[in-house]
Order: structure tokens, then sequence, then C-alpha cells
């Protein structure tokens, strides 16, 4: 069966910090996939897809990169955060949304200090 | 611009009553209608989906009502419990091309009152 894995659960890190958060997904091949950000109460707003290893596609220009170095592993970073970067990051994957929609991680809580 | 109107907000209903939230879109391209259910410091998880092809889907308590004619959808929760307290996500796709074409409203957030 396919498993999404999104890690660290909690994070709290200082203003200027770097960031690395990581996600894989396990028992399929080539998904497509996402990372979202949800502030708190609020909608969720996509910050990068991929389709495949080494394609990256943003949404928001902002302080945040991501990057596919493995078929099944999405990794969001930024070299310095910001306050305005605390938030809820949620990865997803899919290998055909109008069929199946996303299945998301359980997410990490990012709060910048 | 949003692709997918929800309304409303926030809703709160006693218990045994019925929830609904209401989802409107614009482009008729969209074939693929799902809905998310969000609890609190989790993921958003997969609750229930139409195609246009059906104007109503039921699964247990929680039914979906399509009106393609009014580019409207809905979520109707029966006999509204407290566990079903959480945020409720409508979404729209074109299916079945391209990589980014899920579009989500901008969420509900239910509270049922025991």
């Amino acid at each position: 069966s396919q498993t999404i894995h999104q890690w660290p659960a909690t994070l709290v890190q200082p203003v200027g910090s770097p960031l690395s958060l990581e996600c894989t997904v396990e028992g399929t091949s080539n998904p497509n996939l996402y990372w979202y950000r949800q502030a708190a109460g609020r909608g969720l707003q996509l910050l990068f897809y991929s389709v495949g290893i080494g394609q990256i596609s943003s949404e928001v220009p902002q302080n945040l990169s991501a990057s596919r170095p493995q078929d099944r592993q999405f990794i969001l970073s930024s070299k310095k955060l910001l306050l305005s970067d605390s938030g809820f990051y949620l990865c997803a994957w899919t290998t055909a949304p109008g069929a199946y929609g996303y299945t998301f991680g359980s997410g990490t809580r990012l709060t910048v200090v | 611009q949003q692709q997918v109107k929800q309304s409303p907000q926030s809703l709160i209903v006693q218990k045994g009553g019925i929830s609904i939230i209401n989802c409107a879109y614009e482009n008729t391209a969209f074939d693929y209608f799902p809905w998310y259910q969000q609890f609190p410091g989790k993921g958003p998880a997969l609750l229930i989906a139409i195609r246009p092809d059906v104007s109503e889907k039921k699964e247990g308590r929680f039914t979906i009502s399509f009106n393609k004619s009014a580019k409207q959808f809905s979520l109707h929760i029966m006999d509204s419990q407290p566990g079903d307290s959480a945020t409720y996500f409508c979404a729209a796709s074109l299916y079945p091309t391209g990589a980014n074409n899920l579009f989500f409203g901008t969420g509900t957030r239910l509270t049922v009152i025991p």
C-alpha cells in the first residue's frame, strides 16, 4: 500500500536559521509531489509541485525552495527563515489528480521565533 | 483568482442536525469534485468525491449534491456528531491531465455542539 511520510512533526526555529523538511512516499513510482502551507485557521496554499526528479514548479515566489533528489523524495528548504514562514506545512502526492485527488502527509508545524 | 468558492467560512451545528457546506466554480472543464476533511494538527484526508455525470453521491452520513447547470456542489452531513468537528475543503480538478489541476476552496470550520 502507498504511504507518505513527513518529518519532523513539529519544529521551532529562530529567525535567520535554515530549514529542511523532508517528505517521502512509499509504494508508488513517479508520483506527482506537492508542498502546501496552511496558516493558522486558513486555507491551503500551494507552494511547489514536482512531476519528476529535478523538476520543480513554484507557485508563490518567496523565501522557500524545493528539491526532488529522488523519485519519491521531496524536500522543502530555506536558507534564512522569516517570522512569516511560520505555519503548517503539508506534503501531498498523487499519480493522477483528477482520478484520485491528493493524499496528504501528517504535516509539520513550523514556528519561527 | 479563486477557482473554487466555498461558504460558509465557519459553521456551528447542534448534534443530530444537518451540516451543509456549499461550493461554486466557474470552469466547466472541471471533471472531479472531492471533499477533504481535516482534523486539527493533521493533514486533510479525502472524504468523498463525485464526478459531474451524477447529481448525488452518498456515503454513510455524508452526501455530495451536484448541480452541473448552476456550477455548484455541496456537502451534507446528516445526523452531525461532535466527532465531525473539523475543517472541510471542497476541491475541483481537471481530469485527467496536468500536474497542478486540483483547486481547493478556502475551507469551512465545522463545530458540532453536543
